[in-house]
């Protein structure tokens, strides 16, 4: 069955530092989404992206925070300087109709 | 704007007894409903999912949950709960589109007793 990948699995950075997290989404899926999940928390929504653009984005998602699909495979997602409240598992996720979740990175913020 | 309730935070049952999960949602047309769970340091689980149709839904492990429009509800239920249904439960509602995000509740943990 096919599914969403995220690579990586574990990320740890620095404060002040750029972090890129990468998501391979389902082959024939044409939405592509990001949340985060502070520890302990919900899952926020971010970010979904379609035809090569933002459709919506969510107040969390302000400068710092951009998406990208680089080519016909990835879509990543760039925090560009880190800060401590950054740190969080991020979940990416693709539609076609329904939305697929993949297994999440945990970003850590030193 | 769309937003869920699980208005229990923590539930503890007995192993082998039911369980009832409440979810609460507002939307403005038609919602798109769905229950994860999530173990400890673990992704999202689709549990079982609403779109249309049979109000009454039925889920892997075996999970159920109705939906039931004049109470905006979404209540998820399993009749005998086993020592590895232990994990947080997350409700969501969608949008009928396909860019339409997901918001989700804030969670119910669900202990189980031996």
């Amino acid at each position: 069955e096919p599914e969403v990948t995220q690579t990586p699995s574990h990320q740890v950075t620095q404060m002040g530092q750029e972090v890129i997290l990468r998501c391979v989404p389902i082959s024939n899926h044409l939405y592509f989404y990001w949340y985060r999940q502070i520890l302990g928390q919900k899952v926020e929504f971010l970010v979904s992206f379609y035809n090569n653009e933002i459709s919506e984005k969510s107040e969390i998602f302000d400068d710092q925070f951009s998406v990208e699909r680089p080519d016909g495979s990835n879509f990543t997602l760039k925090i560009r300087s880190t800060k401590l409240e950054d740190s969080a598992m991020y979940f990416c996720a693709s539609s076609v109709f329904e939305q697929f979740f993949g297994p999440g990175t945990r970003l850590t913020v030193l | 704007a769309q937003s869920v309730t699980q208005p229990d935070i923590h539930i503890t049952v007995s192993e082998g007894a039911s369980l009832e999960l409440r979810c609460n949602y507002s939307y403005g047309a038609t919602p798109y409903l769905f229950w994860y769970v999530q173990s400890p340091g673990q992704g999202l689980q689709l549990l079982l999912k609403y779109f249309s149709g049979d109000t009454l839904v039925q889920g892997i492990k075996g999970f159920e949950a109705e939906f039931k429009r004049s109470q905006s509800s979404f209540n998820l239920r399993k009749p005998s709960v086993h020592w590895s249904d232990a994990a947080e439960y997350f409700c969501a509602v969608g949008r009928d589109t396909n860019a339409g995000k997901s918001t989700f509740g804030d969670g119910t943990t669900l202990t189980v007793k031996p």
